[in-house]
């Protein structure tokens, strides 16, 4: 079976300064990793995707994860925060059939003024 | 809009009741998906259709729920005889097939259950 594990249940920024969520992995196959975020009273939207491509992978809004096999991880990064990125984020990966994901528990982001 | 539409948005009902939700997909996606997610936690897969077949289902999905998909268009998730531990968020989702697509689903809103 393949799970994620999101190491924060919740982080903290202050506006401008860097954001760093993070995500181990365990599959038995090659898998397709992905971000998704939900803002308050929106649907959940895709930010980026791995599907064994590159291996730094770039998203909408600035923001890019790199998958690392060795230590099995795939850390969603942003240079700078911005008031809007507070939301939750979740960290998905798909089932080889490609059809069914798998989240994680979430990790919300607030964002000091 | 052309998004993923789910109605009701909010229902609240007593223990016993049956509810039911519909879910209207982006028209040229083929492949729609329930999730169900609870406070505090990721959405947990329940079902998914290919067109109006139905693919799989959640050991999570017991005998009281069913998902329908007529025409392989909108469908609708029916919970009967509400029980307080159904109370959640339930998320439809659509996507089109194929590896280029894979995880890239388009959830709607959600439609949250209030089991009294």
């Amino acid at each position: 079976a393949q799970s994620v594990t999101q190491l924060d249940s919740h982080v903290s920024v202050s506006e401008g300064t860097p954001v760093l969520l993070r995500c181990n992995y365990s599959s038995s196959y090659s898998p397709s990793l992905f971000w998704y975020v939900q803002h308050p009273n929106k649907g959940l939207q895709l930010l980026l995707k791995y599907t064994s491509a590159a291996t730094l992978v770039k998203g909408i809004n600035g923001f890019e994860a790199e998958f690392k096999k060795s230590e099995t991880s795939f850390h969603l990064t942003k240079p700078s925060a911005h008031m809007s990125d507070a939301a939750e984020y979740f960290c998905v990966v798909s089932d080889p059939n490609d059809y069914k994901l798998s989240f994680g528990a979430g990790t919300t982001v607030t964002v000091r003024a | 809009d052309t998004g993923v539409s789910q109605n009701p948005r909010h229902k609240i009902t007593k223990r016993g009741q049956n509810v039911t939700f519909r879910c209207d997909p982006i028209s040229e996606h083929n492949r729609l998906y329930w999730y169900r997610q609870t406070l505090g936690q990721g959405p947990e897969f329940l079902t998914y259709f290919q067109n109006e077949a139905q693919l799989e289902k959640s050991r999570l999905l017991s005998d009281r729920f069913s998902a329908e998909r007529p025409k392989g268009s909108f469908s609708t998730l029916e919970i009967q005889r509400t029980e307080q531990g159904d109370s959640a968020m339930y998320l439809c989702a659509s996507s089109l097939t194929g590896t280029r697509h894979t995880g890239e689903l388009f959830f709607g809103e959600g439609s949250r259950l209030t089991v009294l």
